[in-house]
């Protein structure tokens, strides 16, 4: 199975300051055939499913605001918040979506500080 | 726009099998495939398995084959996820998910708790 490692595992930022989760994968997530990698970001709020941030590694889910990004590729990937606002507080898992099983990170909590 | 809604909350005993249903609206059920994901308290997701109801096969992770079945009623545009010998480590919120071109879980139902005691 893929190993998918986050960290921070927790992390606390000022509003309006930077955000910078990173995501390990124990092999490579890129596809050759088509150059798409097939890491996945989300965000879970309390009582809520996830919900689907980033594809692709780096495609934004429409509605997503421009402040959160995805970069990164093959076994490193980032997201990234650029100035955090208050609806920004969750839990957020990378998840690669290469093979089966397809595997989760083990999430970092964001919070305000 | 992708609508899923799952069945209600279950209490089981250890031992005994739990069904769960996730019925699809908008979009076409045939073009995606459906996943189930669970979520135990205070642990991050865990893929079970999935199936696309146009192949009718089922993919299961290793750690639940034998005791997970995952089918798919294009008819009524529903998934059904069933659980057996449930052990106590099975209390969780279970999920369904879409997927569609390899780009993750799109959309997600609301999640279904089952609780697992004596």
């Amino acid at each position: 199975d893929i190993v998918m490692t986050q960290s921070p595992d927790s992390l606390a930022v000022s509003l309006g300051e930077r955000a910078t989760i990173n995501c390990k994968s124990s092999q490579s997530v890129l596809y050759s055939s088509n150059n798409k990698n097939y890491l996945v970001w989300y965000q879970q709020k309390p009582g809520q499913p996830p919900k689907r941030l980033i594809y692709w590694a780096s495609t934004r889910e429409s509605g997503v605001p421009d402040r959160i990004s995805g970069s990164g590729s093959g076994t490193d990937f980032t997201l990234t918040i650029s100035s955090l606002q208050a609806e920004d507080v969750a839990v957020y898992y990378c998840q690669q979506y290469y093979t089966t099983p397809y595997t989760f990170g083990q999430g970092t909590k964001l919070e305000i500080k | 726009q992708v609508q899923l809604v799952q069945s209600g909350g279950e209490m089981k005993k250890p031992g005994s099998s739990v069904n769960v249903s996730c019925k699809a609206s908008g979009g076409t059920f045939s073009s995606y495939a459906v996943s189930w994901v669970r979520q135990a308290p205070g642990h991050g997701p865990e893929w079970m398995g999935g199936v696309m109801s146009m192949f009718g096969v089922a993919n299961y992770a290793q750690k639940f084959q034998g005791r997970v079945t995952i089918i798919a009623d294009e008819s009524t545009s529903t998934a059904y996820m069933e659980l057996s010998s449930l052990r106590s480590e099975d209390t969780a919120i279970y999920y369904c998910a879409t997927e569609f071109a390899g780009a993750g879980f799109e959309h997600w139902g609301q999640g279904t708790l089952v609780t697992v005691s004596s």
